[in-house]
């Protein structure tokens, strides 16, 4: 089984609260992604980063900023929660490739932390 | 526009029985179709992998098959078990330039009945 964790699980906080999901694997992956899915919905990319100090805008507009200071470490931060991010937020990784973000490694899924903003 | 569809939203059969699933896609230009698994409450677990020059794939009782001329693809359970309950997503992935992307299909929801 793939080695990426999320944390928390489950997270029910007020508006405007600064937020910080984590994400962490041992797979030693350079590639590593966050993504937002609700129920019923395709997932849709947030951020990605292609290694250390590396990171990107995914498709969606987030207000959400990421960071990547060690290979292994992937963080999402919310500065000031609203209502409208309440979702379920998926990290994964892949494997080293050449410079395309796709290649034909799979993506490795954690097990996402269901964010619930009052 | 890039787009995946899959088809049925939902599907209910009893342990044993066989079932497929479908996909359709418009991505272009392609590179590789992919089929995972996402039981209630987890991440998205892959099942297979397709480049163009791929027709059909296994992964025990999971065979997915993929014709690029018509841009379709199948996921075929055999047998199934309770355990195969959850959700099936169809991901397809484009060369549109260095920084490919992946384009997500919104699920097979399939219920496995005892």
């Amino acid at each position: 089984e793939a080695d990426i964790y999320q944390t928390p699980r489950y997270l029910v906080i007020g508006t405007g609260k600064k937020i910080t999901l984590e994400c962490s694997q041992t797979m030693g992956h350079d590639k590593m992604y966050w993504y937002q899915q609700d129920p019923g919905m395709e997932l849709h990319l947030i951020h990605y980063s292609y290694g250390v100090n590396s990171t990107e805008k995914g498709d969606l507009s987030s207000e959400s900023t990421v960071s990547r200071i060690r290979t292994e470490h992937f963080p999402l931060t919310l500065e000031s929660a609203r209502p409208s991010h309440t979702s379920q937020y998926l990290c994964a990784s892949s494997g080293p490739a050449a410079s395309e973000i796709n290649s034909n490694q799979p993506q490795h899924f954690g097990d996402g932390t269901r964010l619930s903003i009052l | 526009k890039n787009q995946v569809e899959q088809s049925p939203q939902s599907l209910i059969i009893l342990e044993g029985k066989n079932c497929t699933l479908q996909c359709n896609y418009t991505v272009s230009p392609f590179s590789n179709l992919r089929w995972y698994k996402q039981d209630t409450g987890r991440g998205p677990v892959s099942l297979t992998i397709m480049t163009f020059s791929e027709n059909t794939k296994s992964n025990g009782r999971y065979t997915a098959t993929l014709d690029a001329d018509t841009k379709q693809s199948s996921l075929h359970i055999t047998a199934s078990q309770l355990s195969d309950s959850a959700s099936y997503i169809c991901v397809v992935s484009d060369r549109g330039s260095t920084l490919g992307r992946l384009y997500f299909g919104r699920g097979t929801q399939l219920t496995v009945w005892p």
